[in-house]
């Protein structure tokens, strides 16, 4: 069975601070998608990064930047220089590549609601 | 990028009444569309897989009868939910998906209200 763990349930940061969010997974997949999605309160679901289990390298796109690290089955994000717009929930998603039609179905995180204050 | 359209974005409906729920990819075919459901403060759990042209893939849980999935063309797909009643408020959402390892689009979410 496949797991996604989002530990932190909430954070708050003030406006300019880093800030990283975790994320633990498990699967028995050997072939597997990781996905962030940012879901700001308007409720829609925007997505942020998609790593497919063969590429570790990390990836900084702006102010965003992921570690992935397959020894320790963990894909964290990074905001640096946070920005009150940043303010949102953040779900971490597990794909397991299927054979047949794509038909692969993501496993959401619990999420983590992040509060940057002005 | 890939854009997928659900319609309405809020619903009221009276309880014991059916609503139809629409997502559309508008500029791909969507082999795959997914069904999700989120209770308030919690996270997305996938309802059903369907696939154009075939019946969905219902997920352990799942009433398949309540919860009719549609998925005629490769742009449209359609969730009805019916004989609602107050714990079936939630918010529902969809997303599309093209090739194999591709991401999914998500629509904009469908908030539905049973009194």
């Amino acid at each position: 069975a496949q797991k996604v763990t989002q530990a932190q349930t909430e954070i708050s940061v003030v406006e300019k601070e880093d800030v990283t969010l975790d994320c633990v997974y498990e699967t028995r997949d050997t072939t597997y998608y990781l996905f962030w999605y940012k879901q700001p309160p308007s409720g829609e679901l925007v997505f942020l990064i998609r790593r497919n289990s063969f590429d570790e390298q990390n990836e900084i796109s702006g102010r965003y930047s992921w570690n992935f690290q397959k020894s320790t089955s963990s894909f964290n994000f990074t905001i640096t220089a946070s920005q009150v717009v940043d303010s949102a929930v953040y779900f971490c998603a597990l794909s397991e590549a299927q054979s047949n039609f794509g038909n692969e179905k993501l496993t959401f995180g619990t999420g983590t609601r992040l509060t940057i204050i002005p | 990028g890939a854009v997928v359209s659900q319609h309405p974005s809020r619903v009221i409906c009276k309880s014991g009444t059916s609503v139809k729920i629409e997502c559309r990819s508008l500029d791909f075919q969507a082999t795959t569309m997914f069904w999700y459901r989120q209770f308030p403060k919690q996270s997305l759990m996938l309802m059903a897989t369907s696939n154009e042209g075939s019946k969905a893939t219902y997920e352990q849980g799942v009433e398949k009868d309540k919860f009719l999935i549609n998925h005629a063309s490769l742009t449209l797909s359609t969730l009805t939910v019916t004989s609602a009643h107050p714990e079936d408020s939630s918010f529902y959402i969809c997303s599309a998906r093209g090739r194999q390892g591709s991401e999914a689009f998500f629509g904009q979410g469908t908030r539905l209200t049973v009194v």
